[in-house]
């Protein structure tokens, strides 16, 4: 089976760094990958990790570490549309893409 | 942009009644999938296809039943629509080559079952 742990809220201020982890228990683990998604909309794909280490994309960078079963979304230079619901995601082998329960970041002024 | 669209956005339906959300992509997409979402929650796998002729259950029992006759085309019926229904239904798509998971989301279909 497949479980995935993020934290449920997270409040940042403007202008700051925020890191939401997320830690996983898959079988034949292939990656990790974060989404996105604003009230009222879809998920978003932000990025996918197979290996280990940070892989950056503009404010956002995300992180694996596969020998802890761990990763995180680092997000910079909060703005304020930033605040969204963010999902950590993994599959493995044939099983089909299955999401965290998702992270709530609320970003205040 | 995700080439993938479900119809219709919003359904308020009665209790009892049949009814069936489309899902089309044009990206040839081998893998599709259908999540329930409530506001502001986590997203339950409730089917999903490898392709065509490929069905499975998800982690979240459903009433409900999919086909996956053409690869671009991934309906979802609700034999006898219950209040219980009444949620937001996702649908998505990602290509089986390699081993990125970028999924694709349609905008969603809001139900309301009164």
């Amino acid at each position: 089976g497949q479980s995935l742990e993020q934290p449920s809220e997270v409040t940042a201020v403007e202008g700051a760094i925020v890191q939401i982890n997320c830690t996983y228990q898959t079988s034949g683990f292939y990656g990790l990958s974060w989404y996105q998604q604003h009230d009222g909309g879809a998920p978003t794909f932000l990025s996918y990790n197979a290996l280990d280490g940070l892989e950056e994309t503009g404010r956002f960078s995300s992180f694996l570490s596969r020998s802890d079963s761990y990763g995180y979304l680092l997000l910079q230079e909060l703005q304020m549309k930033d605040s969204a619901s963010y999902f950590c995601a993994s599959n493995s082998g044939n099983t089909p893409l299955v999401f965290g329960k998702g992270t709530r970041l609320s970003v205040i002024a | 942009e995700a080439d993938i669209y479900q119809t219709p956005r919003y359904l308020v339906i009665g209790t009892g009644k049949k009814i069936t959300l489309e899902c089309s992509q044009t990206m040839g997409h081998d893998k599709m999938y259908w999540y329930q979402q409530d506001p502001g929650m986590e997203l339950h796998l409730i089917h999903y296809s490898y392709g065509v002729n490929s069905t499975e259950k998800g982690d979240l029992s459903s009433e409900s039943t999919v086909s996956r006759i053409r690869t671009e085309h991934f309906p979802l019926t609700l034999e006898s629509a219950r209040p219980s229904h009444t949620s937001q239904y996702l649908c998505a798509s990602s290509s089986r080559q390699g081993k990125n998971t970028e999924a694709f989301f349609g905008q969603g279909t809001r139900l309301t079952v009164v």
